[in-house]
């Protein structure tokens, strides 16, 4: 089993629609989760942080499932801009010399007119 | 923006010759991380640096080398590069008592 896991989609929605990824991780004592967009080409941006249950920023709402061991997110009324690739990205800890982070291959998100 | 440059920003080359990627930043982080990136694949850690001259493997680090003689460049080397080294090449830095980690634009390497 991968240590980060995000279905790769791609998820195609219509303008103004709702859309929710899911993240699954592996490690059970993990404490903090990142979102990153990253666009064709380009470097991967930090969108989110989540350090406890959830964080919301406009549009966007992360959640974090611990008994689950997934983290969502929600992205409310999409719009063209949302188009990207969304990475999921698990703190593992500290690894002896520098705290350990593992990326989900991401997961495709195509919003339509 | 995350103040970081690389170049070259892309580059194709052959198998067998040596490559050096050049990840450089402007306010004095102390950890800075070599990433690749391939279809399928999350980021995946090459090597990572925790202060001058102190570097460390990653999980993907076989057939490359890195050097930090300065705070602010953090060099990637293949020293014979092999096809499966074709990837996209990121650096990125954790600004101090942080865990986010942002990155720089990349460089696409072609190894033919």
């Amino acid at each position: 089993r991968k240590e980060v896991e995000q279905d790769p989609g791609p998820f195609n929605v219509p303008e103004g629609a709702t859309v929710a990824f899911n993240c699954t991780y592996s490690n059970s004592a993990s404490q903090s989760f990142f979102w990153y967009r990253q666009d064709c080409r380009k470097e991967p941006k930090l969108l989110m942080s989540v350090y406890s249950s959830g964080n919301e920023d406009g549009r966007f709402t992360a959640q974090l499932n611990r008994a689950s061991q997934y983290i969502s997110l929600l992205i409310r009324d999409s719009k063209l801009s949302d188009s990207a690739t969304y990475l999921c990205a698990v703190n593992m800890g500290w690894n002896g010399g520098y705290n350990k982070l593992i990326f989900g291959a991401g997961t495709r998100l195509a919003v339509h007119p | 923006d995350a103040g970081i440059t690389q170049s070259p920003r892309h580059k194709v080359t052959e198998t067998g010759t040596p490559v050096t990627l050049r990840c450089h930043q402007t306010e004095n982080h102390r950890y800075m991380y070599w990433y690749r990136q391939d279809p399928g694949h999350g980021l995946r850690l090459i090597h990572y640096s925790y202060g001058v001259k102190d570097t460390d493997k990653g999980e993907v680090s076989d057939g490359y080398s890195v050097s930090r003689s300065k705070t602010e460049d953090f060099l990637l080397t293949l020293e014979s590069a092999t096809s499966s080294q074709t990837s996209v090449y990121f650096c990125a830095i954790t600004p101090g008592g942080g865990l986010e980690q942002f990155f720089g634009p990349g460089t696409r390497l072609t190894v033919l």
